[in-house]
């Protein structure tokens, strides 16, 4: 079956830094890849995704990129702030966009 | 974004007891609600995918008799964990899927005492 593995478990960066989260994804059927920001103790929440048709997108200080031929795809983020502190989830879909396939997770600290 | 809306956000029980917690799309029509657990420092695992106007579909390990799902309209969906135990303590976490994307509850913090 599908899966997704996520690097690195824990990023430290310095404040203004850029901060990159990478996942590789086992079937290339996979057509959609979200990725998760989730804070202490709240549910995750949506920010950027891709899918298979599109190689980047860029929302702001965020920007996800994807590789098919290699099958993985990144978050960077730029500019970090304090408020950037979070776990980050990468997630693959095939079926559907509604069933996905989850990375372990990032945790981002932001050293001020 | 879509908006899900989920309560409690947090409930202590005793040991035996039912805990019921409820997922409402509040501003889209979820046909399919899905429902996970997630412990700390752990990725999201998915229990079961819950369909409106039928019954739900279990994750392999899932007792489906353990937690009990409804979805009776297209914007509620409910997890009750019967004659919940200590190790039922978790983190639950509802979402729905609207245009294409998947939403999140703010997650219910159950604590069995």
């Amino acid at each position: 079956g599908e899966n997704v593995e996520q690097h690195p478990s824990t990023l430290s960066v310095q404040e203004g830094d850029s901060a990159v989260i990478k996942c590789t994804y086992s079937d290339s059927a996979s057509n959609y890849f979200p990725w998760y920001k989730q804070e202490l103790g709240k549910g995750p929440q949506l920010i950027i995704d891709i899918r298979s048709n599109v190689g980047e997108k860029k929302d702001q200080r965020i920007a996800v990129t994807l590789n098919k031929t290699a099958k993985h795809f990144s978050l960077h983020i730029t500019e970090t702030q304090p408020e950037d502190s979070a776990v980050y989830f990468c997630a693959a879909s095939i079926r559907s966009n509604y069933q996905l396939i989850w990375g372990a997770g990032t945790k981002l600290i932001i050293k001020p | 974004g879509a908006v899900v809306s989920q309560h409690p956000s947090w409930v202590i029980c005793k040991s035996g007891t039912s805990v019921k917690i409820e997922c409402r799309s509040l501003d889209f029509q979820a046909t399919t609600m899905f429902w996970y657990r997630q412990f700390p420092k752990q990725s999201l695992m998915l229990m079961a995918t819950s369909n409106e106007g039928s019954k739900a579909t279990y994750e392999q390990g899932v007792e489906k008799d353990k937690f009990l799902i409804n979805h009776a309209s297209l914007t509620l969906s409910t997890l009750t964990v019967t004659s919940a135990h200590p190790e039922d303590s978790s983190f639950y976490i509802c979402s729905g899927g609207g245009n294409e994307k998947l939403f999140f509850g703010s997650g219910t913090q159950l604590s069995v005492l």
